[in-house]
């Protein structure tokens, strides 16, 4: 089965820090770009960030540039999205997502900034 | 960057409607865009991509339709689990941009 699992979220104070993860399986993770996708509460979808499939270019959000690092891991089938400088505004669902269309999301994991 | 403009920004139905919702991109996107369905507290799914194409496993009641800067989703009979939040969402150029949502309520 075909899936992404989301995890790392939680409540951090503003200028703080946190690590998301994503653990893919079910299918060949280095064959596909990947995104993080964001949802404030109420509020509609926003794209964060993508990577390529080799890993060499990464693209961002202009909300986001200069804060936010995404990267991923072959070996671990995984995808990271290393958040610094954090604000209120990054409060939301943060949604893992296959390809560029993208075709699979994961469940999301909820970050709290405040 | 390319703005992605849905309309209406929500709608009300009956069961067995009709619906069709509109997606403007600010330039042309050929037929790079994709339609999503969200349903409240779950992540997004994936209904068509590149324009027109179901993904696997859609009814066919929805359709997609467009290339350039206009496109439209339809849902031929909307049926009860239909009720929810639509996205369209370019991916002809980074940054990826997303429509603003077009809410399907119950009438």
């Amino acid at each position: 089965e075909v899936q992404l699992v989301e995890s790392g979220g939680g409540l951090v104070k503003p200028g703080g820090s946190l690590r998301l993860s994503c653990a893919a399986s079910g299918f060949t993770f280095s064959t596909y770009s990947m995104n993080w996708v964001r949802q404030a509460p109420g509020k509609g979808l926003e794209w964060v960030s993508s990577i390529s499939t080799s890993g060499i270019s990464a693209y961002y959000a202009d909300s986001v540039r200069g804060r936010f690092t995404i990267s991923r891991d072959y070996a671990e089938n995984s995808l990271y999205l290393q958040m610094n400088s954090l604000r209120a505004e990054d409060t939301g669902v943060y949604y893992c997502a296959r390809g560029r269309t993208p075709d699979v999301w994961g469940q999301g994991t909820t970050v709290t900034v405040s | 960057d390319i703005q992605m403009t849905q309309s209406p920004s929500s709608l009300s139905a009956s069961v067995g409607d009709r619906v069709t919702i509109t997606c403007r991109a600010s330039q042309g996107i050929s037929n790079y865009l994709a339609w999503f369905q969200q349903k409240p507290g779950k992540a997004p799914k994936s209904l068509i991509l590149a324009a027109s194409n179901l993904q696997s496993g859609v009814p066919s009641r929805f359709s997609g339709s467009g290339s350039g800067t206009d496109f439209t989703l339809t849902i031929s009979s909307l049926q009860p689990e239909d009720f929810a939040t639509y996205y369209c969402q370019q991916y002809n150029t980074y940054p990826l941009t997303f429509g603003g949502g077009t809410k399907v309520e119950i009438k």
